[in-house]
């Protein structure tokens, strides 16, 4: 099946820093990519819609400047979150629709961030 | 009201047991997803529905469009599928709002 990495899987900084983390979809290509989001036992939360060579859509109450999503290539999506603070310690989650056609999307491992 | 609901939110069974796990929605959909998620976090794609029934292996979904209610069914359950079970329904523009999942442990 379609495989969709992300980059770092794990990661802590200090507030006021910036974390950039990647995801890729390694043997497809994806117009689509999704951001979610999900707290300690929640449910996951839709942050943002990404088109590859446009701007994201982001979801009501999501800072579009503070999440920076970049779409550059059909096969890599971006989030920065930038600034970060305690509360946006959370786990980060990709997801990458195949080009095409409309079908399942595939979900990245996720990416762990603790912010001091 | 959340637009997906997960029932039940927690199930404890035996290795062996017919599992059931149900969601309902209240929102019109294009599709509805079953999807797994594991202790370390990673999400698996089960299945994606927009009638009818699939079957992969131990694992049948069904879903029911005019009551807006899926069903997830394991059969013979084993220990490896403990995990955290959840219904997404997919809206306009690819949108996934998530249920908040059922989370099943089955016992050797």
């Amino acid at each position: 099946g379609a495989v969709v990495s992300q980059h770092p899987s794990r990661v802590i900084c200090k507030s006021g820093t910036s974390v950039k983390i990647e995801c890729r979809s390694l043997d497809f290509q994806a117009t689509t990519m999704f951001w979610y989001r999900q707290f300690p036992k929640q449910s996951l939360m839709l942050m943002a819609t990404s088109n590859e060579g446009s701007k994201a859509t982001y979801e009501q109450g999501v800072e579009k400047d503070k999440f920076l999503i970049n779409h550059a290539s059909l096969t890599l999506s971006t989030l920065t979150v930038t600034s970060a603070h305690p509360e946006d310690s959370s786990f980060y989650i990709c997801s990458a629709r195949l080009a095409a056609r409309q079908e399942t999307q595939y979900f990245g491992p996720g990416t762990r961030l603790l912010v001091l | 009201k959340n637009e997906v609901e997960q029932s039940p939110q927690n199930l404890t069974a035996q290795e062996g047991e017919f599992i059931t796990i149900n969601c309902s929605y209240s929102v019109g959909i294009s599709a509805l997803h079953w999807l797994q998620q594991h202790p370390g976090g990673g999400i698996v794609s089960l299945f994606m529905l927009s009638s009818g029934k699939k079957k992969h292996g131990r694992l049948i979904a069904t879903i029911n469009i005019q009551e807006k209610h899926s069903s997830l069914h394991i059969t013979a359950s084993h220990p490896r599928d403990s995990a955290v079970y959840i219904c997404a329904v997919e809206t306009s523009g690819s949108r996934l709002t998530f249920g908040e999942g059922t989370q099943l442990t089955v016992n050797p």
